[in-house]
């Protein structure tokens, strides 16, 4: 079966703009996790969303937000983006909660 | 809250040496999963862990579930060059709320 595929795969923004990132799942996988990694933090935890509802968010500012659309798709969201959010974006995909997650390739961010 | 710590942060082994990473949560955790993530690459799943003192095995790679379901390990008998990259455990606490990853452990193996 198809893998999670995410879109864009390299976005370069600029300070203060705002940016939207998409995940398709695996299908048949309702819930969706997104990821921010960093080479000095490892894997942050942004937010999970399941049948359309965000069910646990991580520890990020209100700029970070995301929602997940009827067919398990979903999108995050950035605003007034930062140099600091330069990181690469990964959304996992997995059945629900605690089962094995399936990572897309991710989005490469860059804020200059 | 829940935190996931590994250790060693790095490691660099000969060709053909064993190879240990270990896992350790502050709460206790209902299940732990461990991933690998090649360089330039995603993070892939490994394997998942349920039962205290449980043990897997998948070819070289022994995977180990502590009795008190706190802490884990994954060891890699005689590392291959294919066996770079950076490994996370990751595991949900028995509340349900947050599945948790580690920092990882990158392993380098010179040839």
């Amino acid at each position: 079966k198809a893998g999670v595929t995410q879109t864009p795969r390299y976005l370069i923004k600029t300070r203060g703009q705002q940016v939207t990132l998409s995940c398709s799942p695996i299908s048949g996988h309702r819930s969706v996790s997104w990821y921010q990694q960093t080479p000095g933090q490892g894997l942050q935890f942004l937010f999970e969303y399941f049948s359309e509802t965000q069910r646990n968010k991580g520890n990020f500012p209100g700029r970070f937000s995301g929602r997940q659309f009827s067919n398990s798709r979903s999108e995050m969201n950035v605003s007034t983006l930062e140099l600091g959010d330069s990181a690469l974006y990964l959304c996992a995909s997995s059945f629900d909660r605690g089962h094995e997650q399936y990572f897309g390739p991710g989005t490469r961010l860059t804020v200059t | 809250g829940q935190q996931v710590m590994q250790i060693p942060q790095y490691q660099h082994v000969q060709e053909g040496e064993d190879f240990t990473t270990y896992c350790n949560s502050s709460t206790t955790l209902s299940n732990i999963q461990w991933y690998k993530q090649r360089p330039g690459g995603h993070p892939v799943f490994l394997i998942q862990l349920v039962k205290s003192g449980e043990v897997k095995k998948q070819k070289r790679l022994t995977f180990q579930f502590g009795e008190a379901k706190k802490n884990s390990s994954l060891h890699i008998t005689a590392t291959q060059t294919t066996d770079v990259g950076t490994y996370f455990c990751a595991g949900k606490d028995n509340y349900g709320q947050n599945f948790v990853f580690g920092p990882g452990t990158r392993l380098s193996v010179l040839p």
